[in-house]
């Protein structure tokens, strides 16, 4: 069981705006910032967002993330095909010292 | 180009003891936090441990404190991964991860492509 809790699956069609929650407590979301990492089968993850909504360089602004109290979102707006990955979010954790991660979101496109 | 490039799994014995390596390139890794992360077959990513850019402190995910141990040698730019009283559900693929900062909190903004480790007798 994942210390941070993401749905298992989520979908949307071709340019629907798609999101995915990341749950948390004080401990991870609540007092220390979230990351997104993208996952497609058989490759490495790659940085999505950091710093609870800041995009790195290459990555689309169709991707966005949130954070409110312990609890986050990734939004895919414009969904396209290649947007179909596992998806990931993550914090350090104060408590448990050191990193934790949810369970991963798969997204299918329809 | 910066470059991460791990080595070391392999098939092991319950019991048994391994050394991941992973060599940087394009960068310092003394100049950030490092991570390894794992991920089962199936299953999704799991933090293993980290260790700090600022002064070298290291972090043990529960699951391993006590029998895996992070190091790096800054000659080699390299980090390491000692696994010793190996289980089968240590069965993963092992990948190391650069933060952005020297922080432990930070994102990781660049990852290997993993080796696998497989524990069975």
């Amino acid at each position: 069981q994942s210390v941070l809790t993401q749905p298992p699956s989520a979908s949307g069609t071709p340019g629907q705006r798609v999101t995915i929650s990341c749950s948390g407590s004080g401990s991870n979301i609540g007092g220390y910032t979230v990351h997104w990492y993208q996952q497609f089968p058989g490759t490495a993850p790659k940085l999505l967002i950091y710093t609870d909504d800041h995009r790195p360089s290459g990555v689309p602004d169709r991707f966005s993330g949130s954070k409110s109290g312990t609890s986050a979102s990734l939004a895919i707006s414009g969904l396209q095909s290649e947007d179909e990955a596992y998806y990931y979010c993550s914090a350090w954790d104060g408590g448990l010292r050191g990193v934790v991660f949810g369970g991963g979101t798969k997204l299918t496109v329809l | 180009e910066e470059q991460l490039l791990e080595s070391g799994g392999g098939l092991v014995q319950p019991g048994g003891s391994l050394r991941l390596s992973c060599a940087a390139s394009g960068f310092t890794s003394n100049n950030y936090a490092m991570n390894w992360v794992r991920q089962a077959p199936g299953k999704g990513l799991e933090w293993v441990s980290s260790m700090s850019g600022t002064d070298g402190s290291t972090y043990y995910a529960d699951s391993v404190k006590g029998r895996f141990t992070m190091s790096r040698d800054s000659s080699k730019n390299t980090i390491y991964l000692v696994m010793n009283s190996l289980r089968v559900d240590d069965t993963a693929v092992y990948s190391c991860a650069k933060s952005f900062g020297l922080g432990v909190s930070s994102s990781m903004d660049l990852w290997g492509q993993g080796t696998l480790v497989s524990v069975s007798s």
